[in-house]
């Protein structure tokens, strides 16, 4: 799987959008971006993915570049509870899916302020 | 949908002893991952199952660490004997496939302190 880079940490005021960047450079055509957190003492949830198109979901909107370098996970309105490590993760796609490993970087530390 | 189970939720124990991790996936999902995270940094894969069998377990440290998953649904992970270096969470997940795309549904972990 491709590597991504993200910022160690990032802080956001509460009720402002949080941007979480990501660069992944090396992402191969059949690789999706997926974005989890990590809430302290939880385990990762899953955000949302994407392969080449903006996508929306009740949680989060993800955008990706048009040439899949880099992408930013954008949280409409923070709140307090958003606080937590966001991880990018890129990985292959594979027909019938099969057990292919998440594979979880450092993240970005996110700090929502009050 | 009940949420993917682990237990104990703590444990510590002295270094050179052995310790049993328990994870039931969610109902249905052939797939499970055994993740190590220590503190301040990601989780790192140990081992995933499809059903009973082994796919991946290059990242398991074997000579202390063994992991089953005898009838395809609940799955152990056992150290023994146990390292201070093995302190951390370990975290289960249960994985949905679904149109070639990877869900992965996470346990609250165990943390588990070696002492």
């Amino acid at each position: 799987d491709a590597k991504t880079t993200q910022p160690t940490s990032m802080d956001c005021a509460e009720g402002r959008a949080a941007n979480l960047p990501c660069n992944h450079s090396t992402i191969s055509g059949n690789e999706y971006v997926y974005w989890y957190r990590q809430i302290h003492s939880q385990g990762p949830q899953y955000i949302i993915h994407g392969l080449k198109n903006n996508e929306t979901n009740e949680m989060a909107s993800l955008i990706i570049t048009e040439d899949r370098k880099s992408s930013t996970l954008i949280l409409p309105h923070a709140t307090l509870r958003d606080t937590a490590v966001y991880y990018c993760i890129v990985r292959v796609v594979r027909s019938g899916g099969g057990a292919d490993g998440l594979t979880f970087g450092k993240g970005t530390h996110l700090i929502i302020q009050p | 949908e009940a949420g993917v189970a682990q237990s104990p939720r703590y444990k510590i124990i002295e270094k050179r002893q052995s310790v049993a991790f328990w994870c039931n996936p969610i109902s249905g999902h052939a797939t499970l991952y055994w993740y190590q995270q220590i503190l301040g940094q990601g989780p790192k894969l140990l081992i995933q199952f499809q059903n009973n069998g082994v796919v991946d377990d290059s990242q398991l440290p074997k000579d202390r660490f063994s992991a089953e998953r005898l009838k395809g649904v609940d799955s152990t992970l056992k150290i023994q004997p146990a390292k201070l270096e093995d302190s951390a969470v370990y975290l289960c997940a249960s994985i949905l496939f679904s149109g070639g795309i990877t869900e992965a549904f996470f346990g609250q972990g165990t943390r588990l302190t070696v002492v």
